[in-house]
């Protein structure tokens, strides 16, 4: 079974700074996809970004960038030039590549708490 | 664009009641799958259908159960509520293994 490690609760950054929040996974397919989700107050559950394990190029969405080390099993996310609005409960996820009805769910990490100090 | 419709989006109901959620996928996807988000807590998966069938199952207590209908459309049903079952419940849609799309959730409130 895969697992989703998000070993900080809560992390802290001020406006227009970056910050990178850490996420570690563990399992024994080599193709799969990785996500991070944001979950803002209103509970909604955002897709942020997400990457392909076969492609070793990042994947970026304007201020959103991850940093994947798929031999360390390692997807972290980027947040650079931070804004108020990015306040939320950010959980990465994982997912097989391969769609059966059993392989198709999402896995998450227990999240982190983002705050921006203005 | 259309997006994943639930509802109630709020619901109270007692110990031993039973509830229904329902839920209604982006037009033309496929799958949709059920989670379960505790206080504080992350989502966890339930259950999954794919065309109408169930696909996969996850954490879901026997008290409760699911199924999809010809519209597409699913429901989630749960008996002899508990206290420990107040929760956000999320239904997702997708079509072909990429993104799953969440609908706002359905907030349950056992007293």
């Amino acid at each position: 079974a895969q697992t989703v490690t998000q070993s900080q609760p809560e992390m802290s950054v001020q406006e227009a700074e970056t910050v990178t929040l850490s996420c570690t996974y563990d399992t024994s397919e080599s193709d799969y996809y990785l996500f991070w989700y944001k979950q803002p107050p209103s509970r909604q559950m955002i897709l942020v970004i997400r990457q392909e394990a076969y492609k070793q190029q990042n994947a970026t969405e304007n201020r959103f960038s991850v940093n994947f080390q798929k031999a360390a099993k390692s997807f972290s996310l980027k947040i650079s030039d931070s804004q108020l609005g990015d306040a939320a409960m950010y959980f990465c996820a994982y997912r097989s590549r391969f769609y059966t009805g059993a392989n198709s769910k999402l896995t998450f990490g227990k999240g982190i708490t983002l705050s921006v100090r203005p | 664009a259309a997006g994943v419709i639930q509802s109630p989006r709020h619901l109270i109901k007692e110990k031993r009641e039973t509830a229904t959620l329902k839920c209604y996928p982006i037009p033309r996807h496929d799958t949709v799958y059920w989670y379960q988000q505790g206080p504080g807590q992350d989502p966890q998966f339930l259950i999954s259908f794919y065309e109408k069938m169930q696909s996969d199952k996850g954490s879901i207590p026997d008290r409760f159960s699911a199924q999809q209908f010809s519209d597409y459309h699913s429901e989630l049903n749960m008996s002899s509520l508990e206290l420990g079952d107040s929760a956000l419940y999320f239904c997702a849609s997708s079509l072909r293994p990429i993104e799953q799309f969440f609908g706002p959730g359905t907030r349950l409130t056992v007293l």
